[in-house]
């Protein structure tokens, strides 16, 4: 099967600026969640998706978004860019679980899209 | 709230020497933990797992990881290191008692294997 693909690779913004970023899960994966990996605050949980419903919530600002659709494929979005969000962006993929508690399965990761924000 | 400790930001080993990479955890209910490596400008890449059963889990690339519950550990290990280890690891956990796939990831171990 194929892995996780992201895209762009990378992106350079400028401050106030938004950006959107892509996700394409391993074909049957139906859970995405996305990551945040900076050197001053190592990797954080932003959020994740099932179903195209939002299952999980990390400690972001509003200003990161994201969404489902119905093929699984996932998109986050950052409005309104500041320095501090320059970071790796990281897009995980896992199983096919259905519903019940917390999934056995393991998250499979992409490449990662590296966001520069001048 | 779950939480991971990885107490050495770097480890030195020698290729051929055992090497082992400490993780320590803290969940509410049973842990489900994980180890990942990355390497540079690269996403990570999933070693192994823990959810249930023998207390040593085997993985990819040789490596292997203990969970012992009393001392909520879960150090990665391999008997012979090579140079091409030399990566960024990472333990991370997942709290089993709640929904979801929640990772939570500690500070990260750059090892280092050299000749």
């Amino acid at each position: 099967k194929a892995g996780v693909t992201q895209t762009p690779r990378y992106l350079i913004k400028t401050r106030g600026q938004q950006v959107t970023l892509s996700c394409s899960p391993i074909s049957g994966h139906r859970s995405v969640s996305w990551y945040q990996q900076t050197p001053g605050q190592g990797l954080q949980f932003l959020f994740e998706y099932f179903s195209e419903t939002q299952r999980n919530k990390g400690n972001f600002p509003g200003r990161f978004s994201g969404r489902q659709f119905s093929n699984s494929r996932s998109e986050m979005n950052v409005s309104t860019l500041e320095l501090g969000d320059s970071a790796l962006y990281l897009c995980a993929s896992s199983g096919t679980r259905t519903s019940g508690p917390a999934s056995t399965d393991t998250q499979y990761f992409g490449p990662g899209t590296r966001l520069t924000v001048l | 709230a779950q939480s991971v400790a990885q107490p050495e930001d770097q480890v030195n080993v020698a290729e051929g020497n055992p090497l082992t990479v400490k993780c320590t955890y803290s969940v509410s209910g049973n842990p489900y933990l994980f180890w990942y490596v990355q390497y540079p400008n690269r996403g990570l890449q999933f070693l192994l797992k823990y959810i249930t059963g023998d207390n040593l889990v085997k993985g990819s690339y040789g490596f292997e990881a203990e969970f012992n519950k009393s001392q909520t550990s879960f150090h990665l290990k391999k008997p012979s290191a090579l140079v091409s280890d030399s990566a960024l690891y990472f333990c991370a956990v997942r709290d089993g008692a709640g929904g979801g796939n929640k990772l939570t990831f500690g500070t990260g171990t750059q090892l280092k294997v050299e000749l």
